[in-house]
């Protein structure tokens, strides 16, 4: 089982900031088979980036994914109200498709 | 447009039995696998298992195998989460979620939230 280690696990920053999230995985995940979804409390995790690198349909541009191998990240450049939730990683190229711990993007 | 509409929140007594679903509408439900995934009141995302309901090939993660059971009807293009017996630690909302053409999980229904309680 392929192991999702995020970080860090709680980061506060300010609307108009750039927020780096970071996903390690414990093994090399297959074909860059890695996605990142936002939640907010009470709705369903909602898709950002899959493949790696590749935004979902309709993710706005400040969104964006990179990294291959065991080291992935997020960037959300330009930070508005809305970004700020939860984020997870979840690696589906390896069953079980597990998935990081999350990381809570707070406003300062 | 492709749609999962789960069944409504759960109430129930520790050892009593569950089943919740997952409809499937506006693409080809034997196709594509369906998986489910908890969510602890607070806490994160955890992969259960999946199904591939055009043969019922299922994989369970090994923290849910023999603790639950995900089963598919084609007739009625649900997914089905069954629990035996529940616990006060199977409180939790849970999600299903279909796996899309290149692997990665591009639809998820709204999630069911099931309270055990006594």
């Amino acid at each position: 089982e392929i192991v999702l280690t995020q970080s860090p696990g709680t980061l506060s920053l300010s609307p108009g900031e750039s927020a780096t999230l970071s996903c390690r995985a414990s093994q090399s995940v297959t074909s860059s088979y890695l996605a990142w979804y936002q939640q907010k409390p009470g709705q369903a995790p909602r898709l950002l980036i899959h493949g790696a690198a590749s935004r979902a349909t309709g993710i706005p541009e400040r969104f964006s994914g990179s990294g291959y191998g065991t080291d992935f990240s997020l960037t959300i450049n330009r930070l508005e109200p809305e970004d700020f939730a939860v984020y997870y990683c979840q690696q589906y190229g390896s069953s079980p498709y597990t998935f990081g711990q999350g990381t809570k993007l707070e406003i300062k | 447009e492709v749609q999962l509409v789960q069944s409504g929140a759960e109430v129930k007594k520790p050892g009593e039995s569950l089943k919740i679903s997952c409809k499937a509408s506006g693409y080809s439900f034997t196709n594509y696998w369906i998986g489910w995934v908890r969510q602890m009141p607070g806490k994160g995302l955890e992969w259960m298992g999946i199904i591939y309901p055009g043969d019922s090939d299922t994989r369970y993660s090994p923290s849910f195998q023999d603790q639950v059971t995900i089963s598919a009807d084609k007739s009625v293009s649900t997914v089905f989460l069954q629990w035996g017996s529940l616990r006060a630690s199977d409180t939790a909302m849970y999600f299903c979620a279909r796996r899309g053409d290149n692997w990665y999980f591009d639809r998820w229904g709204r999630g069911t939230l099931v309270t055990v309680s006594s």
